[in-house]
């Protein structure tokens, strides 16, 4: 079946540092992808849309200059956390919808990436 | 404004017997519903869909129930395995977009 990976799995960073998170859609293109966030014990909260050969479309209160999102080819979207802060430390995961009508495609999602920040 | 609630954080249930989920929504434009399953540290999992055209969907021991009236949905396993025990999230999507909004999630624990 389809499969998003997402790297890295985990990373730490110091305060002030820049963090790029990959997402790759194996085995399918996929002209949008999805950024979610999560917080413990909270719900995946969409972030962004990312979309080929254009600009990502963000959510209310999402920070575009804070969360870069480039979606420069059919299969890699990223993530650039810049100028990361503690509050900034969450579970951060892609998603992409996979080929065909959307009642027959649900989102596949990658395996998140946990950040860290110190 | 939790458009998808899951009102219960987590359950507790004994092998073999049914597990009920439930989850609530407050926007009536979500026109598709869709059940995922996440263990820790890994991203969530498909498992069942519903159209809000249907009020049922059947997939081995899942199945989902749609109660439109009420912007209600259950997953319903049965019989419950221990591997079943994860986080599940609940999700709707508006036909109007493909923005997929989920639920805060239920931890169910099957115990032997």
């Amino acid at each position: 079946g389809a499969v998003v990976s997402q790297h890295p799995s985990w990373v730490i960073c110091k305060s002030g540092t820049s963090v790029k998170i990959e997402c790759r859609s194996l085995d399918f293109q996929a002209t949008t992808m999805f950024w979610y966030r999560q917080f413990p014990k909270q719900s995946l909260m969409l972030m962004a849309t990312s979309n080929e050969g254009s600009k990502a479309t963000y959510e209310q209160g999402v920070e575009k200059d804070k969360f870069l999102i480039n979606h420069a080819s059919l299969t890699l979207s990223t993530l650039t956390v810049t100028s990361a802060h503690p509050e900034d430390s969450s579970f951060y995961i892609c998603s992409a919808p996979g080929a065909g009508a959307r009642y027959n495609s649900p989102l596949h999602f990658g395996n998140g990436t946990r950040l860290t920040v110190t | 404004d939790q458009q998808v609630k899951q009102n219960s954080p987590s359950l507790s249930v004994q092998e073999g017997r049914i597990s009920i989920l439930n989850c609530d929504y407050t926007n009536s434009m979500f026109d598709y519903f869709l059940w995922y399953k996440k263990y820790p540290a890994e991203g969530p999992t498909f498992l069942i869909s519903i159209s809000s055209i249907k009020d049922k969907n059947e997939d081995g021991r899942f199945t989902v129930f749609l109660n439109k009236s009420a912007k209600h949905l259950s997953l319903h396993i049965v019989p419950s395995q221990p591997g079943d025990s994860a986080v599940y999230f609940c999700a709707a999507i508006s036909y109007n977009t493909d923005k997929l909004i989920f639920g805060t999630g239920t931890r169910l624990q099957v115990f032997p």
